[in-house]
């Protein structure tokens, strides 16, 4: 079944210690998403790839960065982790301009930072 | 702004009808949608309904737009508590700059 895979489900990293998230698509959609999701909050947009354009949210801290290599994958590097970190981080796609333009989620990652 | 205003908490007794009230600023948006979201899940799109519409029923789901006011609505018909789950309302500004804003959601309660 075409979906939005996230891996790993749980990450346990330490304060400082860099982690990546990863996240691929068999959808083929052209845009892709990473969120972070706090506890009773909303999602909160990270950045967003179209194609290989890469769009950073204003408020995004700079210890975020994303690459994608390609179409269907797509990774969050958090350089320098911290407390406030921990977090759902929930990716997603898109087919931008076509059709309803609703965005298909994974799983979550579950970032725990120690 | 660019708020998505929705009430936290809902709480309803089984087989009752559920409402979950949306409000958003954006009188541009063109697409109003709901998701799901299941503990330790990501979320899941449940309906969507396009700005120049004023309903949309699909099975157990009716949404309601009204876009003079800006308010968008949720109905479940026949709770189940298998519709326990937080629900956020999400305005779509497509052709601007191809982003969802996400509301904080509501958790929603099933009594038995």
């Amino acid at each position: 079944d075409a979906m939005v895979i996230q891996n790993p489900r749980y990450q346990v990293t330490q304060f400082g210690k860099p982690v990546t998230l990863s996240c691929s698509q068999t959808l083929n959609h052209n845009v892709m998403y990473w969120y972070q999701q706090k506890s009773s909050q909303a999602p909160k947009l990270l950045f967003h790839y179209y194609d290989k354009d890469f769009n950073n949210e204003a408020d995004t801290p700079d210890n975020f960065q994303s690459r994608r290599p390609n179409t269907s994958f797509c990774f969050l590097d958090i350089r320098s982790p911290g407390l406030g970190d921990a977090a759902m981080y929930l990716c997603a796609t898109s087919r931008v301009r076509q059709g309803t333009y609703e965005q298909y989620f994974g799983p979550g990652t579950r970032l725990t930072v120690t | 702004g660019e708020d998505v205003e929705q009430s936290l908490f809902l709480s309803v007794r089984e087989g009752d009808s559920s409402v979950i009230n949306c409000t958003y600023t954006d009188s541009s948006s063109t697409y109003l949608y709901w998701y799901k979201q299941e503990p330790g899940a990501g979320l899941q799109l449940l309906t969507y309904i396009f700005s120049n519409m004023d309903m949309k029923q699909d099975q157990r789901l009716t949404v309601l737009l009204n876009k003079k006011d800006k308010h968008l609505s949720l109905r479940i018909a026949d709770t189940q508590t298998g519709d326990s789950a937080i629900y956020f309302c999400a305005e779509g500004r497509m052709n601007r700059d191809d982003k969802i804003i996400f509301g904080k959601g509501t958790r929603l309660h099933i009594l038995p």
